[in-house]
């Protein structure tokens, strides 16, 4: 199985402040033949199912506003909120869809300061 | 608009059978893959298994001797059906839906979750 690493766990940013979230897999994830990366980023909010940010290791889902942003290849993997806002507060895990099982991250926790 | 939503018994004993249905609308069950996600209270994100709009299943290994995930294709469902269940099996469990073309996509959209509490 790809175990998925995440740090920090938890992290309190000013409003406006930039967050960022690092998140390590124990395999590769980048598909040699496509390029790809096959690594995904997930906010969930408190009692809200996970909510897909960004696939592909950088590639925004769409209506997900442009604060946030993925970068990263092979193993190591950074999620980025450029400026927080108030309704960016809660966890957000990393996930890999290179092969099954799929497996996630243990999730960071992001709050105000 | 594609939605999801599970339904079952919030409350199973233990040693019984879990069982929980995901109903799909907005978009044919066809051409995708059907997942289980779960998440024990106040803890992180574990994949259960998944079952293809042909039928195919892959399991995680770690729950694979307890489990089975049906389909059915003409009502637009698929099933969950856990095992011999113990109090560590408590969790809100997720229905969500991925797709396969040449690799696997992300988990695209999810179901609202439902809570099974495992207690006597």
């Amino acid at each position: 199985d790809i175990v998925m690493t995440q740090s920090p766990d938890s992290l309190a940013v000013s409003l406006g402040e930039r967050a960022t979230i690092y998140c390590k897999s124990s395999q590769n994830v980048l598909y040699s033949a496509n390029s790809k990366n096959y690594l995904a980023w997930y906010q969930q909010r408190p009692r809200q199912p996970p909510k897909l940010l960004v696939y592909w290791a950088s590639t925004r889902e769409s209506g997900v506003p442009d604060r946030f942003s993925g970068s990263g290849s092979g193993t190591n993997f950074t999620l980025t909120i450029s400026s927080l806002q108030a309704e960016d507060v809660a966890v957000y895990y990393c996930q890999q869809y290179f092969n099954t099982p799929f497996t996630f991250g243990p999730g960071t926790k992001v709050d105000i300061k | 608009q594609v939605q999801l939503q599970e339904s079952g018994p919030g409350l199973v004993k233990p040693s019984e059978t879990l069982s929980l249905t995901c109903v799909v609308s907005g978009d044919s069950i066809s051409n995708y893959y059907w997942n289980w996600i779960r998440q024990p209270p106040g803890k992180g994100l574990e994949w259960i298994g998944y079952v293809s709009y042909s039928g195919s299943r892959i399991y995680n290994p770690s729950l694979m001797s307890r489990l089975t995930i049906s389909i059915d294709t003409s009502t637009n469902k698929f099933s969950l059906n856990l095992s011999s269940v113990t109090a560590a099996d408590t969790a809100v469990y997720y229905c969500a839906r991925v797709s396969f073309s040449g690799g696997w996509y992300p988990f695209d959209y999810w179901g609202q979750g439902m809570l099974v509490t495992v207690s006597s």
